[in-house]
Order: structure tokens, then C-alpha cells, then sequence
């Protein structure tokens, strides 16, 4: 059971609009910075978004975060195949001193 | 470029131990915080140890605290992570990561894989 509660899947067409949610608590989203990450099949985890909607070098603008309260959303536009992947929250937590992940979003490019 | 290399990784059985390392290269790794994180075969990812840049603060998920221990060595910019007590369910992808900051991980290792099986 992960701190952080996210859907188990999603899914869209190309070019579609596709978010996932992310939802915790005061100790953690309501406190901290989100963080999103993509991990492709066999790959390590990658950063796309971090503290406050931003974006690493070279993720591209497709890409963005928001946040409001206890939760948070990851929305990607313009879908593309590449997209596919795995798609993972994560927060500092106050109250646990450490960093919480949510279980996971499944998207899939129909 | 930001690299990081883990290292250490094999089958141990169950009250076993082992040691990962983590190599650091292509930014100053005395000035960053450090992270390791693991993801069981098939599931998501779990955060596992935090140590900051001086070595003087470290945190631990409640699932591995009192049996790893994490350290590093800024003289040879690497970091460690010595897992004792190893339990079937440790066994996972190690994945050594940098703190960006705001305790983000912005740069991982390509993981390690750690089985611990009879």
C-alpha cells in the first residue's frame, strides 16, 4: 500500500490530453514539492517534473504539474507512442522523513 | 556528464550481507545529497536511504532501518549502502540517485540487481 494513491492505469490516443493523479496528505503533497518521474520498460527512472512545474532540460513542454492542497496532477498533451510508460509521484514526508512514491500510473497509447 | 554506477549487487541468502556502491562522477559529489532507491521485480519503487552531502544526517525507510546502513565517501565520491539481515523480500533493483535539491532525484544509476534466495 503506497503512501501517495494513484490510478493503476490510464490511457489515450495520440494527441490526446491524458492526466493522472496523485493524491497524500498534509505531511507529504500538502507540504512538500511533487515530483514526477517516467520509467520506460528495463530502464531507470527518469525526472520530468519537479517543485513547482519544472521541467529538467530536455523534457519537453508537453509535459506539466500542478498541485492543489493534498493533491497533484501530471498532465501530458499532444500523446505520443513514446509516452508509453510508467509513470510515478513522489514527496518528501514531514512526518516520516523520507520520500514517498505513489504505486504507479500504466499509460498506455491506444 | 552526471554518471552514477552501482556496483555490489548478487544473490545472497536469507540473513545475509552485502554491500553496494555507488560511483560518482561528472559533478561535485561532495555538495549533493544522496539517495538510494529500490523496486522489487514487477513493482513500483520504494524509497530506501537519504544521506546529506556532509554525511552528517541520514534517514531511513521504516522497511530497512536497523539492518542497512547508508554512507559515502566524498574523498573517492562514492556511496555506499551495507545491507545486513537480508530478507527475501529485500530483493530488488537497487538504484542509487542525486538530489537536485528539493529532494527530487534528478540523476540515477542504471540499478543493481540484489536476490536474496535459499
Amino acid at each position: 500500500q503506497s503512501v501517495l494513491t494513484q490510478p493503476p492505469s490510464a490511457s489515450g490516443t495520440p494527441g490526446q490530453r491524458v492526466t493522472i493523479s496523485c493524491s497524500g496528505s498534509s505531511s507529504n503533497i500538502g507540504s512538500n514539492s511533487v515530483n514526477w518521474y517516467q520509467q520506460l520498460p528495463g530502464t531507470a527512472p527518469k525526472l520530468l517534473i519537479y517543485s513547482k512545474n519544472q521541467r529538467p532540460s530536455g523534457v519537453p513542454d508537453r509535459f506539466s504539474g500542478s498541485k492543489s492542497g493534498t493533491s497533484a496532477s501530471l498532465a501530458i498533451s499532444g500523446l505520443q507512442s513514446e509516452d508509453e510508460a510508467e509513470y510515478y509521484c513522489a514527496a518528501w514526508d514531514d512526518r516520516l522523513n523520507g520520500v514517498v512514491f505513489g504505486g504507479g500510473t500504466k499509460l498506455t497509447v491506444l | 556528464q552526471v554518471q552514477l554506477v552501482e556496483s555490489g549487487g548478487g544473490v545472497v541468502q536469507p540473513g545475509g550481507s552485502l554491500r553496494l556502491s555507488c560511483a560518482a562522477s561528472g559533478f561535485t559529489f561532495s555538495r549533493y545529497d544522496m539517495h538510494w532507491v529500490r523496486q522489487a521485480p514487477g513493482k513500483g519503487l520504494e524509497w530506501v536511504a537519504f544521506i546529506r552531502y556532509d554525511g552528517s544526517n541520514k534517514y531511513y525507510a521504516d522497511s530497512v532501518r536497523g539492518r542497512f546502513t547508508i554512507s559515502r565517501d566524498n574523498s573517492k565520491n562514492t556511496l555506499y549502502l551495507q545491507m545486513n539481515s537480508l530478507r527475501t523480500e529485500d530483493t530488488a533493483v537497487y538504484y542509487c540517485a542525486k538530489d537536485g535539491g528539493s529532494r527530487q532525484f534528478d540523476y540515477w544509476g542504471q540499478g543493481i540487481l540484489v536476490t536474496v534466495s535459499s
